[in-house]
């Protein structure tokens, strides 16, 4: 079983879709979980940490279960700059392990 | 605003070859990382380095590779004898904090170094 395993996409969406990405983690000694986004050819940038209540940020919202190793990203409102791959990082030591990505397309 | 910076941002060598990538973190950071991305797949972890000595490593990081801090801020990944399958992007990483083995600070990445092995 993958480390960090996340739908594989591609999404492609109109502008102003509401999309859920999932992520599964298979190591249970996880402890901090984070969605990062990457643009095509750039590096991944943070987009939100995850907390074990949940979390919002704007349009982002993200969800933790720890019992079932679960992880989600939904974004609301798509807008077109948020075409990109986003990507679902798991930490339970001193590294932060990178799911595949799932890429989203937001078209006009 | 402080970033990573890598060098070189394009290296082309040919199979056989020692390869240096360079990596400047954020000066007051504490915890450093490389990672790799083969066109198309995976961000993939390769080690993780703190206070003078590496923390973790993948299975991806054998013995043509090795990493070293040779002083206050360069942050160096060598690859003794590139191989065709090391061609990617090099994203060196850093992080300013981890507290009771929980990581409490997002990872900076630099903007990567891309390798060629021909």
């Amino acid at each position: 079983r993958k480390e960090v395993e996340q739908d594989p996409g591609p999404f492609n969406v109109p502008e102003g879709a509401t999309v859920a990405f999932n992520c599964t983690y298979s190591n249970s000694a996880s402890q901090s979980f984070f969605w990062y986004r990457q643009d095509c050819r750039k590096e991944p940038k943070l987009l939100m940490s995850v907390y074990s209540s949940g979390n919002e940020d704007g349009r982002f919202t993200a969800q933790l279960n720890r019992a079932s190793q679960y992880i989600s990203l939904l974004i609301r409102d798509s807008k077109l700059s948020d075409s990109a791959t986003y990507l679902c990082v798991v930490s339970a030591s001193n590294d932060m392990r990178f799911g595949a990505g799932t890429r989203l397309t937001v078209k006009p | 605003e402080p970033e990573v910076t890598q060098t070189p941002s394009h290296q082309v060598t040919q199979m056989g070859q020692e390869v240096i990538l360079r990596c400047v973190p954020i000066s007051n950071h504490l915890y450093f990382y490389w990672y790799r991305q083969i066109l198309g797949q995976k961000v993939e972890f390769l080690v993780s380095f703190y206070n003078n000595e590496i923390s973790e490593k993948s299975e991806i990081f054998d013995d043509q590779f090795s990493v070293e801090r040779p002083d206050g801020s360069n942050f160096t990944l060598k690859i003794r004898s590139t191989k065709l399958e090391d061609s990617a992007m090099y994203f060196c990483a850093s992080n300013p904090s981890w507290s009771g083995g929980t990581n409490t600070g997002e990872l900076f990445f630099g903007e990567g170094s891309r390798l060629t092995v021909l």
